[in-house]
């Protein structure tokens, strides 16, 4: 069974910060690696998908880094307003085209 | 239009009865998934199908049986409920592609009494 491993567990930030987080996961046979967004009350929503070694990938003041050779994604929140509060997932699919492992994920709490 | 919906929202029943949640995606994908979210808002996979077929069976007690009438749906009905059955319950889908994402329903809360 795949582990993915995210830290930390929650964060609390002042409005403006800029933070990250971190995302382990097995580097052999890798096939990709999901970020997800997920608001209290609602559902997963993904960021993003990242399929190769030294991919970055940004929407607005979010981003990510991959490195699969030694297992690790980085999420990067630039300048976090209250409405970034949220928990951020990643995921790796067990196998091509299976389903998505989750981590336990990372809780943001941003205060204005 | 919802991509991934699921009904009901909210499903609360005794112990010991039978219950399906409904899942139909209009994204036309090709592979659905149900997911459990734990008391710890962690999210477990409970079964995977591709094109109707079973893929994926993690250890979920056999109470729980997937059916996929055609590619768009994936209906979970669940016998003889039990009080730790209570949970909320998500329905995804995807095409069968490395890269592709995800897409969620909004999820069906059950609780039973």
């Amino acid at each position: 069974i795949l582990n993915v491993e995210q830290s930390p567990q929650s964060l609390h930030v002042q409005e403006g910060d800029s933070t990250n987080f971190t995302c382990s996961f097995p580097s052999s046979n890798f096939y990709a690696l999901h970020w997800y967004r997920w608001e209290t009350a609602k559902s997963p929503e993904a960021l993003f998908v990242m399929t190769l070694n030294g991919d970055e990938k940004k929407k607005g003041r979010i981003s990510a880094t991959l490195n699969t050779k030694e297992g690790y994604s980085y999420l990067y929140i630039k300048g976090s307003q209250p409405e970034d509060s949220a928990t951020y997932l990643c995921a790796f699919p067990r196998q091509a085209g299976t389903a998505l492992i989750f981590g336990k994920g990372t809780t943001l709490s941003v205060s204005s | 239009d919802t991509a991934v919906s699921q009904t009901p929202k909210y499903l609360v029943t005794q112990m010991g009865n039978d219950k399906s949640i409904k899942c139909e995606q209009n994204l036309g994908h090709d592979t659905m998934y149900w997911y459990k979210q734990d008391s710890k808002k962690f999210l477990k996979i409970m079964f995977s199908y591709n094109n109707k077929e079973l893929i994926i069976n993690e250890t979920v007690p056999n109470r729980f049986s997937p059916k996929s009438p055609d590619k768009a749906h994936l209906n979970l009905h669940i016998n003889s409920l039990e009080l730790g059955d209570s949970a909320v319950y998500f329905c995804a889908s995807s095409q069968e592609m490395r890269g592709t994402e995800a897409f969620f329903g909004q999820g069906t809360r059950l609780t039973v009494v």
